[in-house]
């Protein structure tokens, strides 16, 4: 079974860090490409980041380019996000995706985690 | 970049009704690079379609996708009461992925 689970999230101020971080199982890691994808309280759906399975190839939203930054760890079965110069519309719930297609990756999710909450608020 | 609007934004339906999603793009879906998912509340989104028109793994039949360039379609032939949610489409064709903003499905 496919196991997406998410931790890292929790109150931080406005130009602060966090590192998010997604440990998953039930399928072999390093043959997919990974992803984050947030949604804003009581709003939609917003890709952020994704990342090959072998980190050779890196995507940004506009929105975060220059202060997120997605890695992996492929031993650890784990994918990563490190946030900084946050923004209160950071604020959003977010969630670890894999992507459906092996290998070449493809940009959309058949598994999801639960989510992590970030608020970024004084 | 490629911008997705979802129409209408609530249906007001009742169980054992059809129910005809719409989702526009602001130009060509690359190979129709078209996803769509379910999102009940608390829960996180659930693939339905991808490729416009194949069911992900374990998706009933009742859930069909359609279109092509910029114009997209989901249809629930017939409601179910879990069916009640809202549902997003989602390019993949180019870079950035999008979202539609949603269609809240809700019971009449």
């Amino acid at each position: 079974e496919v196991q997406l689970v998410e931790s890292g999230g929790g109150l931080v101020q406005p130009g602060r860090s966090l590192r998010l971080s997604c440990a998953a199982s039930g399928f072999t890691f390093d043959d997919y490409a990974m992803h984050w994808v947030r949604q804003a309280p009581g709003k939609g759906l917003e890709w952020v980041s994704g990342i090959s399975w072998n980190s050779g190839s890196i995507g940004y939203a506009d929105s975060v380019k220059g202060r997120f930054t997605i890695s992996r760890d492929n031993a650890k079965n784990s994918l990563y996000l490190q946030m900084n110069s946050l923004r209160a519309e950071d604020t959003a719930l977010y969630y670890c995706a894999k992507d459906r297609v092996a290998v070449a990756g493809a940009y959309y999710f058949d598994y999801w985690g639960q989510g992590t909450l970030v608020t970024v608020s004084s | 970049e490629i911008v997705l609007t979802q129409s209408p934004g609530t249906l007001s339906l009742s169980p054992g009704e059809r129910a005809t999603l719409s989702c526009r793009a602001s130009q060509s879906v690359s190979s129709s690079y078209l996803a769509w998912y379910q999102q009940k509340p608390g829960q996180a989104p659930r693939l339905l379609i991808y490729g416009a028109s194949s069911r992900a793994t374990g998706i009933p039949d009742r859930f069909s996708g359609s279109g092509s360039g910029t114009d997209f379609t989901l249809t629930i032939s017939r409601l179910e009461p879990e069916d009640f949610a809202v549902y997003y489409c989602q390019q993949y064709g180019s870079s950035p992925p999008a979202f539609g903003q949603g269609t809240k499905v809700e019971i009449k």
